[in-house]
C-alpha cells in the first residue's frame, strides 16, 4: 500500500446510525487532516492532528468525533448525522513542518446521510 | 471576504493548446504559501505546484507553471500543450502566516475550476 487510503470508499447511512471512517497514510507523515467537500463549495478543514495532538477543530458539529490513535491512522466517528452531512470526505496527511508541506490526500469517502 | 477566489468554475481548452486558469487571494500576512491542486473524477486531490510568497521566481513543474503577481495577489495556474487527461477540476489553495512545528499545514481552497481538453 502507498499514499494515502481510505475506507469505505462509499458509505449510506440513516440518521440515527454510527459508523465510521477510516484512513491510514503509508508516507511517514506527522500529520493529517479531515477535509469535508460538499457540491459547488470550497473544501472546508474540519480538523487538524499534528504530532498525534489534535491542533484544530474547525467549528464542527460535535457529532463528528476524530481520533488518531498514532501518526499512521486518524478515523471519524459519526454519529446522528443530519442529510446536509451527505459529502466527500477526504482525508490528507503532510510532513510538519517540511519544504512547501504539500498535502496528500485520500481518494475520499463518500457518504450519503439518509 | 473569500480567502481564495477562483473566478471561473468551466474551462475549454483544445488539445496541445496552453490554458491559465485564475486564482486570486486575499490576506494580510507577509508569509504565505499557494498552492494548486487538480481533482479528476476519482477524487483524490492531486498536488501540482507550490510558490511561497518569499519565492522571486515563478514555480515551475514540468507542463504546469504558477504566474506570481505579489502585488495584484494573483496565483494564476497555467498547463502548456494541454493533454486529454488534464480535464479534472483544479483548485487553488493558501497556506497562511509562518508554518510553525506542531501547527499544521492548515490550507484554505478556492471553489474551483472544471477544465475539459477537447480534442
Amino acid at each position: 500500500e502507498t499514499g494515502v487510503t481510505q475506507t469505505p470508499r462509499h458509505l449510506v447511512m440513516g440518521m440515527t446510525n454510527k459508523k465510521s471512517l477510516k484512513c491510514e497514510q503509508h508516507l511517514g507523515h506527522n500529520a493529517m487532516y479531515w477535509y469535508k467537500q460538499s457540491a459547488k463549495k470550497p473544501l472546508e478543514l474540519m480538523f487538524v492532528y499534528s504530532l498525534e495532538e489534535r491542533v484544530e477543530n474547525n467549528s464542527v458539529p460535535s457529532r463528528f468525533s476524530p481520533e488518531c490513535p498514532n501518526s499512521s491512522h486518524l478515523f471519524l466517528h459519526l454519529h446522528t448525522l443530519q442529510p446536509e452531512d451527505s459529502a466527500l470526505y477526504l482525508c490528507a496527511s503532510s510532513q510538519d513542518p517540511t519544504g512547501s508541506g504539500e498535502l496528500f490526500f485520500g481518494e475520499g469517502s463518500r457518504l450519503t446521510v439518509l | 471576504a473569500q480567502k481564495i477566489t477562483q473566478t471561473q468554475p468551466g474551462m475549454f481548452v483544445q488539445e496541445k493548446e496552453a490554458v491559465t486558469l485564475d486564482c486570486t487571494y486575499d490576506t494580510s500576512d507577509q508569509s504565505y504559501g499557494l498552492f494548486w491542486y487538480k481533482q479528476p473524477s476519482s477524487g483524490e486531490m492531486i498536488f501540482l505546484i507550490y510558490q511561497g510568497s518569499y519565492d522571486e521566481q515563478n514555480a515551475t513543474e514540468g507542463r504546469y507553471s504558477l504566474n506570481f503577481q505579489k502585488a495584484r495577489k494573483s496565483a494564476n495556474l497555467v498547463i502548456s500543450a494541454s493533454q486529454l487527461g488534464d480535464s479534472a477540476m483544479y483548485f487553488c489553495a493558501m497556506r497562511e502566516g509562518q508554518w510553525l512545528t506542531g501547527g499544521g499545514n492548515k490550507l484554505t481552497f478556492g471553489t474551483g475550476t472544471q477544465l475539459k481538453v477537447e480534442l
